[in-house]
């Protein structure tokens, strides 16, 4: 009973190294998202993919992409981390279409550039 | 355009009072609202949800929130508060979007720090 798992939970980059957040999801739900958490901002949703094959950006895009590599994963990368990116990240996933009964999240990842 | 505010950043409530967290919206159509609620250092967690139906909704923890259609709003209530349930609680309402999938847009969030 996983539900939404994401790795790492915490990791401190250097500015300008490179990382993959990693989300997957046991749910067979069709739709997944990426979330950023900073104080103040509440949560803004990064990139989300409606079903498998499909991407779109969401509100803060820039400097990061994303690849839905099957039904269960999503993952988030950093190509050149900044220290602007450092914040809280959370996926999570939906039924998405028809029925909606909202999101399940995962625990998070902590991220610090320095 | 689907939004939902969250008008007060920190919300302080002695336990044992009842207590209050506001949430108003703008939605086209008819509104799905969302509460969740996120402890330190963890994910966000659902706590109830309005779809359609009675205006008092029931959820976890012996939480519920009123939907107000004329004002808007989608308030969550608690009789009786616990110094457990200080936390963040976000407030979300549904967006649609092509193809029939949804998202939420959530609110700022708002901190509740209840005192014994």
């Amino acid at each position: 009973n996983a539900g939404v798992t994401q790795t790492p939970k915490f990791q401190v980059l250097k500015t300008g190294q490179s990382m993959t957040l990693q989300c997957a999801q046991d749910m067979n739900h069709n739709s997944m998202y990426w979330y950023r958490q900073d104080p103040g901002m509440g949560l803004r949703l990064i990139y989300y993919s409606a079903s498998e094959g499909t991407t779109d950006k969401g509100e803060v895009p820039n400097g990061y992409n994303v690849s839905r590599l099957n039904k269960r994963e999503f993952s988030l990368r950093l190509e050149s981390a900044a220290p602007s990116q450092t914040s809280v990240y959370f996926c999570a996933s939906s039924d998405g279409q028809g029925s909606f009964y909202g999101y399940t999240f995962g625990s998070g990842t902590r991220l610090t550039v320095v | 355009a689907q939004s939902v505010a969250q008008p007060e950043d920190q919300v302080n409530v002695a336990e044992g009072n009842p207590l209050t967290v506001k949430c108003t919206y703008s939605v086209s159509g008819n509104p799905y609202l969302f509460w969740y609620v996120q402890y330190p250092n963890r994910g966000l967690q659902f706590l109830l949800k309005y779809i359609t139906g009675d205006n008092l909704v029931k959820g976890s923890y012996g939480f519920e929130a009123e939907f107000n259609k004329s004002q808007t709003s989608f308030h969550l209530k608690k009789p009786s508060a616990l110094v457990s349930d200080s936390a963040l609680y976000f407030c979300a309402v549904r967006a649609p979007f092509s193809g029939g999938y949804n998202k939420l847009i959530f609110g700022a969030g708002t901190r509740l720090a209840v005192h014994p």
